[in-house]
């Protein structure tokens, strides 16, 4: 019983062409996010949504829109993909949306554009 | 512009011996410190964590240490177990509500 799960795991397309991750928690929290790592290894936070409401939309191209259908999954879809687009892309969620509230993340999307 | 820093790659402990992992940030806004774990094909996992009121905190093997005026923070694992191998972020937050800021990470290797 996975607490945070995403699909696809790994993912590979062209560039241009438009893709959805899908990211799902069981664990009852109200705050849900995206977070990038790129080939640097740095994660970096891309949105944050708390009960269905976007709280923080980081400096992200805007061929990246989450959509959240209700507070329990939270979705990427992204738009004309570019190269520099893959990374490893990490769902998270968390109780609250505070930064004292541990995130709990899921395995992760390895997109590959080509 | 890397606000947390994680100087050390990598580090290689023999099992029952300390593992120190240290962390530097920049930014003195950051008043709340996080260590996560992470494996191979995994996501990362909550560690131990520590507020920028207490200098120490204690979970166990793990304990952090938080030295505000140096903008230093370290994790220290006692003993070490080869369970422990994998690699480690330090995090900061505080300088805006939910954000967190990740290190590179430290590759830990405990060798049995």
């Amino acid at each position: 019983d996975t607490a945070v799960s995403q699909t696809p795991k790994y993912l590979v397309t062209q560039m241009g062409n438009d893709k959805s991750i899908k990211c799902e928690q069981n664990l009852g929290h109200d705050t849900m996010y995206w977070y990038k790592q790129d080939s640097k290894k740095f994660l970096k936070i891309m949105f944050s949504y708390n009960n269905k409401e976007l709280i923080i939309n980081e400096t992200v191209p805007n061929r990246f829109s989450p959509k959240s259908p209700d507070k329990a999954h939270l979705n990427l879809h992204i738009n004309s993909l570019e190269l520099g687009d893959s990374a490893v892309y990490f769902c998270a969620s968390s109780l609250g949306g505070g930064t004292d509230s541990p995130l709990h993340f899921g395995n992760g999307t390895r997109l590959t554009v080509t | 512009d890397q606000q947390v820093k994680q100087n050390s790659p990598s580090l290689s402990v023999q099992e029952g011996r300390i593992s120190i992992l240290n962390c530097d940030y920049t930014n003195s806004m950051f008043d709340y410190f996080l260590w996560y774990k992470k494996y191979p094909a995994e996501g990362p996992t909550f560690l131990i964590s520590i507020s920028s009121i207490k200098d120490k905190n204690e979970d166990g093997r793990f304990t952090v240490f938080l030295n505000k005026s140096a903008k230093h923070l370290s994790l220290h694992i006692v003993p070490s177990q080869p369970g422990d191998s994998a690699v480690y972020f330090c995090v900061a937050g505080g300088t805006s509500y939910g954000k967190l800021t990740f290190g590179q990470g430290t590759i830990l290797t405990v060798h049995p």
